[in-house]
């Protein structure tokens, strides 16, 4: 089973912040994703990354896939309460999915 | 409406019951998988399938059983419910086309096994 480790579990920070979230494994994957979930919803894909050193922007997100597609980071610029949520890294393996345990991240005004 | 439904939505039921939970996807995506969601575990997958009477199993397949007969409809089974199954359950479906296109997910059903 490949495991992927995401840190910290819990970040709380204030509105206007920036903040970063990590993903980590000892296994290769072939792409990696990157959800959000808010509660008493299921996971909303945010981004694939697909190539080692691979960097992807959404707005004030910024993704980047290691340079052996072992790790992840996503890095928030200037979070905003809007972006309070668990977010959960998986990685592509075989056909499959394996998920982090996510990181909750909460934005405060 | 359009796209990934699971009911029920909430469900408490008793040890030793059998209890299924329904998912129904509008799309005709060919994969549907399930999920569970612990707190400290992410979501580990109990089942998938790629096509109608085509299942396989994932990470934490016991005490689970799941069938496909038409490709809109993917439940799951639990024969006999233990308080360790006490969980959110998501449902998935994507088109798989390419390995890493994206899961959709339903809603969650939260069962709680007393």
């Amino acid at each position: 089973t490949q495991l992927l480790e995401q840190s910290p579990q819990f970040l709380s920070i204030q509105e206007g912040e920036n903040l970063t979230v990590y993903c980590n494994s000892s296994s290769v994957f072939s792409s990696l994703q990157w959800y959000r979930q808010e509660p008493g919803e299921g996971p909303v894909l945010l981004v694939t990354v697909v190539t080692g050193g691979e960097v992807k922007k959404l707005k004030r997100l910024t993704f980047q896939f290691g340079d052996a597609r072992k790790d992840s980071s996503l890095h928030i610029t200037a979070a905003q309460p809007g972006d309070t949520g668990l977010y959960l890294c998986a990685g592509e393996g075989w056909g499959k999915l394996q998920f982090g345990a996510g990181t909750q991240v909460v934005v405060t005004p | 409406d359009a796209g990934i439904t699971q009911s029920p939505r909430y469900k408490i039921t008793e040890t030793g019951r059998q209890v299924t939970l329904m998912c129904h996807q509008t799309w005709s995506h060919s994969y549907m998988f399930w999920y569970r969601q612990d707190l400290g575990h992410g979501l580990r997958l109990i089942y998938y399938s790629a096509a109608a009477d085509i299942t396989d199993k994932g990470e934490v397949p016991d005490g689970y059983v799941v069938s496909r007969s038409k490709t809109e409809n993917f439940p799951l089974t639990l024969e006999s419910a233990t308080r360790s199954q006490t969980s959110v359950y998501f449902c998935a479906s994507s088109e798989w086309r390419r390995s890493f296109d994206e899961q959709y997910f339903g809603p969650g059903t939260r069962l709680t096994v007393t």
